[in-house]
């Protein structure tokens, strides 16, 4: 069954710094991988779609990158500010289309 | 626009009495799906819908229930709701069930006393 993990589960940094979130997981035979923003007590914001034929995506200040063949994916945000302060989360389907494992996501926090 | 449309947001009920969250996509999309986010436990697919009349069990189906009648609804029921489904629930819905961006609801805030 797939499993999808986020490290770490927080992160703080001034602004202005370049980051990396990660997530793994454990069934290579995926569709594709989409990361997500989350404010609080709001809904999820797509910010990436990989298709499992990918190697990576960007937009504006974020990349993602996928490495089935290790299970793991990266997001890498670009110059940080504070309004990216938020959660991340990274998704992956389980065995059958249609079944979307989250990981738990990591905890941003850009200071001023 | 592009919307999710969750109904209630935010909901207190008592143990037992039966209620459904309705949710709506105008987006004309195949695929929805529900979920729930608890904390530590992260967010948990409760039912998805491939396409109209075609219902799938998520990790934690228990104590719930679907229907897909109709393309652009996608209600939860919860037939005798108790303490333990107390949580944040999201609707989603995208194009397909695999290959293309997912919209999120706003979420509903259900507690069940």
């Amino acid at each position: 069954k797939q499993e999808v993990t986020q490290i770490p589960a927080a992160l703080s940094v001034p602004e202005g710094e370049n980051l990396v979130l990660n997530c793994s997981f454990t069934d290579s035979a995926i569709y594709n991988l989409q990361w997500f923003r989350q404010d609080p007590g709001k809904g999820l914001t797509s910010l990436l779609l990989i298709q499992s034929s990918q190697r990576e995506q960007t937009s504006g200040r974020l990349n993602a990158s996928l490495d089935k063949s290790s299970g793991r994916s990266t997001l890498y945000i670009a110059a940080s500010q504070p309004g990216d302060s938020a959660t991340y989360l990274c998704a992956a389907y389980g065995g059958s289309q249609g079944n979307l494992i989250f990981g738990k996501g990591t905890k941003l926090s850009v200071k001023p | 626009e592009a919307q999710v449309t969750q109904n209630p947001r935010y909901l207190i009920t008592v143990t037992g009495k039966k209620l459904t969250v309705t949710c709506s996509q105008n987006m004309n999309h195949e695929y929805m799906s529900w979920y729930r986010q608890d904390p530590g436990l992260g967010l948990r697919q409760i039912y998805y819908s491939m396409n109209v009349e075609v219902t799938d069990k998520g990790d934690v189906p228990e104590g719930y229930k679907v229907s897909r009648k109709e393309k652009r609804n996608f209600p939860l029921i919860l037939e005798s709701p108790s303490p333990n489904q107390t949580s944040l629930y999201f609707c989603a819905s995208s194009l397909t069930g695999s290959g293309n961006t997912i919209y999120f609801g706003e979420g509903s805030w259900l507690t069940v006393v």
